[in-house]
């Protein structure tokens, strides 16, 4: 069953703006993970985020994770064309039975 | 290089016809994932492994059917009881419990 939902679903910049997406989900979790998709292509492990956790950097890329509100924001800054992808978010539940549930993503495309 | 490698990347289905997806991983990996992924959808899980000789059904196991003889190994049945297989499928591997996922490229099927 799919647990993040995305907002939005689509969305599209100028190249050096930034770009912003949220992931909100329904039940506890262990932690958050973004992933990448190129067009056609598998997924990409961007960042994980622990439930302990508020914020984490990587690169050009940013996370927070506000488990009071159950939802993520996924920030990237100074966008290139080549961050044109679809960004999901994926939630992984406090089980044994590891799986993760994602959501729908959000497709970013980044104008020259 | 370690990583997941599925074959073929694009696979042509008779109606009636079982067909089987390859999924080959060299990460050492102890789970191992099926995903269905449908035009401008979220990823849904099919079956997964977390060791050898042991699996579960997913959220969509339905005409679907895998086996997890050897760790490195976890090829995917999609079965003639599957009414609707086109679809875009990623095979995915972690090694953590709570880590995150190493996808491969993907096996775009399609009835014909």
């Amino acid at each position: 069953s799919q647990q993040g939902e995305e907002d939005p679903q689509a969305l599209s910049i100028q190249e050096g703006e930034n770009a912003t997406m949220n992931c909100s989900y329904k039940t506890s979790i262990n932690n958050l993970q973004w992933y990448r998709q190129n067009s056609g292509r598998g997924l990409v492990h961007l960042i994980l985020i622990r439930s302990n956790e508020r914020e984490k950097h990587s690169g050009r890329l940013r996370v927070t994770l506000d488990t009071s509100k159950k939802s993520s924001s996924l920030l990237i800054t100074a966008s290139r064309a080549a961050d044109t992808a679809s960004y999901f978010c994926a939630t992984a539940p406090f089980s044994n039975d590891y799986k993760l549930s994602f959501g729908a993503g959000t497709t970013v495309t980044v104008r020259a | 290089d370690g990583g997941i490698t599925q074959s073929p990347k694009y696979l042509f289905r008779k109606e009636g016809q079982n067909v089987t997806l390859s999924c080959e991983q060299n990460l050492n990996h102890d789970a191992m994932y099926w995903y269905r992924q449908d035009p401008g959808q979220g990823l849904r899980l099919i079956y997964y492994s977390q060791i050898v000789n042991d699996f579960q059904k997913g959220d969509i196991a339905e005409g679907y059917s895998v086996s997890r003889e050897k760790k490195e190994s976890f090829p995917l049945t999609v079965t003639s009881a599957q009414k609707n297989p086109t679809a875009f499928y990623l095979c995915a591997s972690t090694l953590d419990r709570f880590g995150g996922y190493t996808f491969g490229s993907g096996t775009r099927l399609t009835v014909v």
